[in-house]
């Protein structure tokens, strides 16, 4: 299977700061890869699809890039609301995968 | 608007059947599949499996292979995950999600289905 590392684990960061959160896949997914948020109690999120693509009502700060093994999610400037969880995963191969999950908190 | 409505909590003893329910609407069911997310307390998401709106296909974590079933009943458009011989560590809150239109990438999801394993 597919194994997705994350990183860093915690990312502690200020609101107007930008944050930069990685995925590294073991093999190559092509750009079959989407980012999600989750808040405490809360269903995930789906924010970037097949990497750079924004869900429907995801705000611009919100960015993906990157292909083959090697992705980026990227907030401009952060927003209160944006300190959450945030989660990769592959749909390139079954089973599909996640990552183990970025903590973006409040510094 | 798509939305999906799963089963209330559940508290079953290891070595038990659960069997989750997920209730689709605002959309036509028979046209997309239902998967199923868990997150054990704590921890990261973790995926358990796919079934067909017509359960032709299905695909497993082999974590759960041989454990668990998923099954649909478009006539009510609703989607069933059984899980058997339950063990503590699969205790967790249990997600079904639907695809974004083609894309295979979850986009609407589950309110959650808490099950916990306990003697």
């Amino acid at each position: 299977e597919i194994v997705l590392t994350q990183s860093p684990a915690t990312l502690s960061l200020s609101p107007g700061e930008r944050a930069t959160l990685s995925c590294r896949a073991s093999q190559s997914v092509s750009s079959y890869l989407a980012w999600f948020q989750q808040k405490p109690g809360q269903a995930p999120r789906l924010l970037i699809y097949d990497a750079s693509n924004r869900a429907t009502g995801i705000p611009a700060r919100f960015s993906g890039s990157g292909s083959g093994t090697d992705f980026t999610l990227s907030i401009s400037s952060l927003e209160p609301e944006d300190f959450a969880v945030y989660y990769c995963q592959q749909r390139s191969n079954w089973p599909r995968t996640f990552g183990q999950g970025t903590k973006v908190e409040i510094k | 608007q798509v939305q999906l409505v799963q089963s209330g909590a559940e508290v079953k003893n290891p070595g038990a059947s659960v069997k989750v329910s997920c209730k689709g609407s605002g959309y036509t069911f028979s046209n997309y599949g239902i998967s199923w997310v868990r997150q054990a307390p704590g921890q990261g998401l973790e995926w358990v499996g796919w079934i067909s709106s017509n359960n032709a296909n299905a695909k497993y974590a082999q974590k759960v292979q041989g454990r668990v079933t998923l099954t649909t009943d478009t006539s009510t458009s609703t989607a069933y995950m059984e899980l058997r011989s339950l063990r503590f560590d699969d205790t967790a809150v249990y997600y079904c999600a639907r695809a974004l239109d083609g894309s295979g990438y979850f986009a609407y999801w589950g309110q959650g289905s808490l099950v916990t394993v306990s003697s």
